[in-house]
């Protein structure tokens, strides 16, 4: 079945610098792949995604690139600020059911000025 | 605010209680889900609703009992709960059919005693 395996953290970055979570996938057919950001407090909402292979999704200065050679989907941005301190989730559908998402298990993230 | 508001934020029972969390979307969605978020683990899905049939109930313990009067309303009704049942839980709705990005509310965080 489809499955995501997503970098562990926590990971703690200064203000500015670049980041990186990687983020592999395990699918059949070629669903759409997302990533989900938690900021503290809340529930989960959409930071990007991208619809098939080659397809970048970005937003907010967050980037990602559907690559069906290595079967991944790694999230970069090139600043981060403090505002970005939040958990990221990768996440893609079942291609069976469609509606039933798999979730990586999220990754940390901190910046601190 | 993402469309899908949760109540009560907090919520915490004895092993003997019996409570409901209510989810409630604004969004016409047709498609609803439980998903429980612990720490350290992936956000299971528990439960699936689409247009008020339930299409997915992912080996949850009866102690946990939805119900999905209309398509805007979601209920998880909780008795005789564990230590171990401690969690986030969230709610979330979509359009039904593939690959349609899911909005998350805020959550009920629960605590078992």
């Amino acid at each position: 079945g489809n499955s995501v395996t997503q970098m562990e953290g926590p990971v703690t970055l200064s203000e500015e610098a670049f980041l990186t979570i990687n983020c592999t996938y395990t699918a059949t057919g070629y669903p759409s792949l997302f990533w989900y950001v938690q900021y503290p407090g809340e529930g989960l909402q959409l930071l990007l995604k991208a619809t098939k292979a080659d397809d970048k999704g970005s937003n907010k200065g967050f980037e990602a690139t559907y690559r069906k050679e290595t079967t991944s989907f790694h999230l970069e941005k090139g600043s981060v600020q403090v505002s970005d301190s939040a958990v990221y989730f990768c996440a893609l559908p079942s291609t069976l059911t469609g509606n039933q998402f798999y979730f990586g298990t999220g990754t940390s993230l901190t910046v601190i000025p | 605010e993402t469309g899908v508001t949760q109540t009560p934020r907090h919520l915490v029972m004895g092993m003997t209680n019996k409570k409901s969390l209510k989810c409630e979307q604004h969004l016409g969605h047709n498609a609803m889900y439980w998903y429980k978020q612990s720490a350290k683990k992936p956000l299971e899905l528990m439960f699936v609703y689409n247009f008020k049939e339930q299409t997915e109930n992912n080996s949850v313990p009866s102690r946990f009992s939805p119900e999905c009067p209309n398509s805007s309303h979601l209920f998880l009704h909780l008795h005789t709960l564990q230590p171990e049942d401690s969690a986030l839980y969230l709610c979330a709705s979509s359009q039904s059919g593939h690959y349609n990005e899911q909005f998350f509310g805020p959550g009920t965080r629960l605590t078992v005693l």
